[in-house]
């Protein structure tokens, strides 16, 4: 067990909806980011919060945002969902107390967009 | 980040010793280098990190060469349970900086 919360951890919707995953970080971790995996792709970066604020950001559609909460936890809504949003979403935490640096991940949301 | 290059995959026999290899020449002095490893779809775990010595800890080994261009984890009693694909990644520490992840080396353990 990672320490880190992810939910739901599947999902199927419809192309065009709108779907938001959740995340609750590790117990003293200010860091949250977001990583997709699709089949055909490895894990890909999306964004990173740090207490609050976005520190980065990869690969992530106008279609998606995220934010992070005065508790930590974080939100990555993804809207107008099409067929190739269809993927795991993982969120990570790090940057906490847990001064070597290892990011610790959970254990996914699966989405699936018919 | 510098780039890490990984074969595409190995095998090895339950019990046996798994020695996976990482390149990374163009590593620069304050990146670390990190591996990690997905178990089918779940999320990726930390194995062990390193600067410049050698390390070990319950899950694994990682020895760094003398000019740091390359790595090499060692799992020493490698189970059905290692089959996975393992990431090696190179990466600042300190600024919170995300993981880039490649392709991989796809484990497999064999009976």
């Amino acid at each position: 067990d990672s320490g880190v919360t992810q939910t739901p951890k599947h999902l199927i919707t419809a192309t065009g909806q709108r779907v938001t995953l959740r995340c609750s970080p590790r117990s003293g971790d200010l860091s949250v980011y977001w990583y997709q995996q699709s089949l055909d792709q490895g894990l890909q970066f999306l964004i990173q919060y740090y207490n609050g604020e976005e520190r980065a950001k990869g690969n992530i559609l106008e279609r998606f945002s995220a934010q992070q909460f005065p508790d930590l936890h974080s939100e990555l809504n993804l809207s107008s969902l099409e067929l190739g949003d269809s993927a795991l979403y993982f969120c990570a935490s790090g940057g906490g107390i847990h001064l070597t640096g290892e990011l610790f991940f959970g254990e996914g949301s699966r989405l699936t967009v018919l | 980040d510098a780039k890490t290059t990984q074969p595409p995959s190995m095998d090895c026999a339950e019990g046996r010793a798994a020695n996976l290899p990482c390149n990374h020449s163009t590593i620069s002095g304050n990146e670390y280098v990190y591996w990690y490893r997905q178990i089918h779809s779940q999320g990726p775990q930390y194995i062990i990190h390193g600067l410049k010595n050698n390390e070990t800890n319950e899950m694994a080994s990682l020895i760094i060469t003398e000019d740091r261009k390359s790595s090499t984890l060692i799992l020493p009693h490698a189970t059905l349970r290692d089959t996975a694909v393992y990431y090696c990644i190179v990466r600042v520490v300190g600024a919170n900086s995300k993981l880039t992840f490649g392709k991989g080396i796809t484990l497999s353990v064999r009976p």
